[in-house]
């Protein structure tokens, strides 16, 4: 079946501009995740939905960052008044359950570049 | 001190040599624990979870040591294909175990 997916691959912004990064989660997965990578490091945990409604939101790193998840389904990730510091791989994830023990399936990520 | 800490590497090995790889972690309250691969400019990949009594899947054996808060994997007869970076990852704690903690990653690279 198909596996997470997310557009687009590649984003290049100017430094001030707005921008939304969309997920489509395995069907029928519950859980979505979103994490961001910066180059050399592991993916760093931003924020969890449940369902529709956001499960824990500690990740994100300002109020520039929100992200939505309106049917339960695809998420969008969006960012404002961007900055070079947000460049980076985001990576979406999902899993049947939010759960410890349920593997995560990881999307190929949209790799986001501020200039 | 970081949640996860891993050797960074590179771990340069000629093929069919054996490798081991090491991993700390801080949160005492992390329920768990796992190591994922991850390719060049590609998504990580859960490899396998690790578990208290230890776990074998076929090359690799991954440990955990709760009270040392310590995770290892081991390679076997390592192949030209296992060269990745391989992620030490552990569940958040307390309300938090949805999340993923992960390492800096160590990278592997297997020669002919």
């Amino acid at each position: 079946g198909a596996g997470v997916s997310q557009t687009p691959s590649n984003k290049v912004t100017e430094k001030g501009k707005y921008v939304e990064l969309r997920c489509d989660p395995i069907s029928g997965h519950t859980a979505l995740y979103w994490y961001r990578q910066s180059l050399g490091q592991g993916p760093e945990f931003l924020i969890y939905f449940q369902g529709t409604g956001a499960a824990d939101d500690s990740g994100l790193p300002n109020d520039r960052f929100f992200a939505v998840r309106p049917e339960g389904s695809v998420s969008t990730l969006k960012i404002q008044r961007t900055e070079r510091g947000d460049s980076a791989v985001y990576l979406c994830a999902s899993s049947g359950s939010v759960s410890h023990y349920n593997e995560q399936f990881f999307g190929p990520g949209t790799r986001l570049t501020v200039l | 001190r970081k949640e996860v800490e891993q050797d960074p590497g590179p771990f340069n090995v000629p093929e069919g040599a054996t490798v081991a790889f090491n991993c700390t972690y801080s949160n005492s309250a992390s329920q768990s624990f796992f190591w994922y691969r991850q390719d060049c400019r590609k998504e990580p990949k859960l490899l396998m979870s690790v578990y208290s009594s230890g776990n074998e899947d076929g090359r690799f054996t991954a440990q955990l040591n709760r009270a040392s808060q310590y995770i290892s994997l081991l390679i076997r007869d390592s192949k030209l294909s296992d060269s990745a970076t391989y992620l030490c990852v552990v569940s958040g704690g307390g309300g938090s175990q949805g999340n993923l903690i992960f390492g800096k990653g160590t990278k592997l690279s297997v020669k002919p």
